[in-house]
């Protein structure tokens, strides 16, 4: 699996958009970018899985560039439950046997 | 559906003794997976089976086993407990497919080892 890089922490204040950006430089071509949200006491749960150029869904967005060494997760307006600690994750999860591996993930706090 | 279920949420244990921390999935979902987490860490991969009969090791493996001999079920051993197994532990469910996978979780079970 590709080992993936993000920040530790990040802050922002209600209603901005926050961009969390994982760098996968050894991603290989069967590879998909997955990102999960955890929040405190809970188990992670999925929020956008994309291989190339941009993926949008009702939570979030997903922006690959075309050398698909980095993503960008994008949370439109943030609000106060979105604080939470967000996992990029990065492998063929296709493959039978391929296991999910979290690294730390980002913490974003929201303050308002 | 009730989609990953754990049981117990919450359990203390003594030292040495030993039990099973319980998982079910209602989505036939042919890959399971266990997981730790610690205090201001991210999840690490304990045991993951691909389908019934087929369990392999993750990152942490020692100290628990696993078997898995139904779709549904997945639990996870312990049979010696020890004070650095405490930890939250979490059970993962997918269907894995080449777009790509989405993986359910449960809620955790919070273990104190003392």
């Amino acid at each position: 699996l590709a080992k993936t890089t993000q920040p530790i922490s990040m802050d922002s204040y209600e209603g901005q958009e926050v961009n969390i950006t994982c760098s996968h430089n050894n991603i290989a071509t069967n590879d998909y970018i997955t990102w999960y949200q955890q929040f405190p006491s809970q188990g992670p749960r999925f929020i956008i899985q994309g291989y190339k150029t941009k993926v949008t869904n009702e939570v979030a967005s997903l922006f690959i560039p075309a050398d698909r060494k980095s993503s960008t997760l994008s949370l439109p307006r943030v609000s106060l439950s979105d604080t939470a600690v967000y996992y990029c994750l990065v492998g063929d999860m296709g493959q039978a046997g391929t296991a999910l591996i979290f690294g730390k993930g980002t913490t974003l706090s929201v303050s308002s | 559906n009730a989609g990953v279920t754990q049981t117990p949420k919450f359990q203390v244990l003594k030292t040495g003794q030993s039990m099973t921390l319980q998982c079910a999935q209602d989505m036939n979902h042919e890959y399971m997976s266990w997981y730790r987490q610690d205090p201001g860490m991210g999840l690490r991969l304990i045991h993951y089976s691909v389908g019934a009969g087929i369990t392999d090791q993750g990152e942490v493996p020692n100290g628990y086993n696993v078997s898995r001999s139904t779709t549904e079920d997945f639990p996870l051993r312990l049979l010696s407990a020890a004070p650095s197994q405490t930890s939250v532990y979490f059970c993962a469910s997918s269907n894995q497919d080449r777009r790509g996978t989405e993986a359910f979780f449960g809620q955790g079970t919070r273990l104190t080892v003392v």
